[in-house]
């Protein structure tokens, strides 16, 4: 399959506890997103990458938030001490420098307890 | 700052009925307009887009029109099938913006 893939797919974790999440963008694309969704929301922007480069940030990203791409190909996005707020689908997409289309990965469900 | 609004669901029709679901858009300049449909436990797919007013985007038998007088983006299908039951979201992207804004999304169900 060479869509966008999301690791891991469901996360269950304790307030207060880190939680990192993986996205493999489609290869080739250079351009990477997070959005975040919560039930009954459409997705919202969280941040995006250009290669290895973080071009732009929602203020939705707070500092408990931090994600990279290091090589230009996959990206993570950690979440530290996490707050019941934070349970959401968070999605990936990627998309061709000068293509309006984003292709979007299944997601990872966090569930904070 | 940009925006999208989406008719409220969720919209229950029975099977070959018209489909309306209502967009409408606030931004800058000229973005591009996109409508994505989530089905149940699927991740977000591109149904269709337009780049530029006056264009139509087309797929499945789903339609619409980027309208710039009326800043919509109406999305249309002439005969529902049950397979069409999914989460509808519109979305725009800027000019230069590189993130999509979505709308809340409509929930669809078709019944046989």
């Amino acid at each position: 399959d060479t869509g966008v893939s999301q690791d891991p797919r469901h996360k269950i974790t304790k307030r207060g506890q880190n939680v990192t999440f993986r996205c493999d963008p489609i290869s080739e694309h250079n351009r990477l997103y997070w959005y975040r969704q919560t039930l009954g929301q459409g997705p919202e922007f969280l941040t995006y990458f250009q290669n290895e480069a973080q071009l732009e940030k929602s203020r939705l990203l707070s500092d408990r938030f931090s994600a990279e791409r290091p090589k230009g190909s996959f990206s993570t996005l950690e979440i530290q001490r996490t707050e019941q707020g934070d349970s959401a689908m968070y999605l990936c997409a990627s998309s061709l420098l000068g293509i309006n289309e984003q292709f979007f990965g299944p997601g990872t469900r966090l569930t904070v307890l | 700052g940009n925006s999208v609004t989406q008719m409220e669901g969720p919209v229950t029709l029975s099977e070959e009925a018209f489909l309306t679901i209502n967009c409408t858009y606030t931004a800058t300049g000229y973005p591009s307009l996109f409508w994505y449909v989530q089905y149940p436990g699927e991740g977000l797919q591109l149904l269709l887009k337009a780049t530029k007013a006056d264009d139509k985007g087309s797929n499945k038998g789903f339609e619409a029109t980027y309208r710039k007088e009326t800043t919509s983006f109406h999305l249309e299908k002439g005969s529902v099938q049950v397979s069409d039951s999914a989460v509808y979201f519109c979305a725009l992207k800027g000019g230069s913006q590189g993130n999509l804004i979505f709308g809340k999304g409509t929930k669809l169900s078709v019944k046989p």
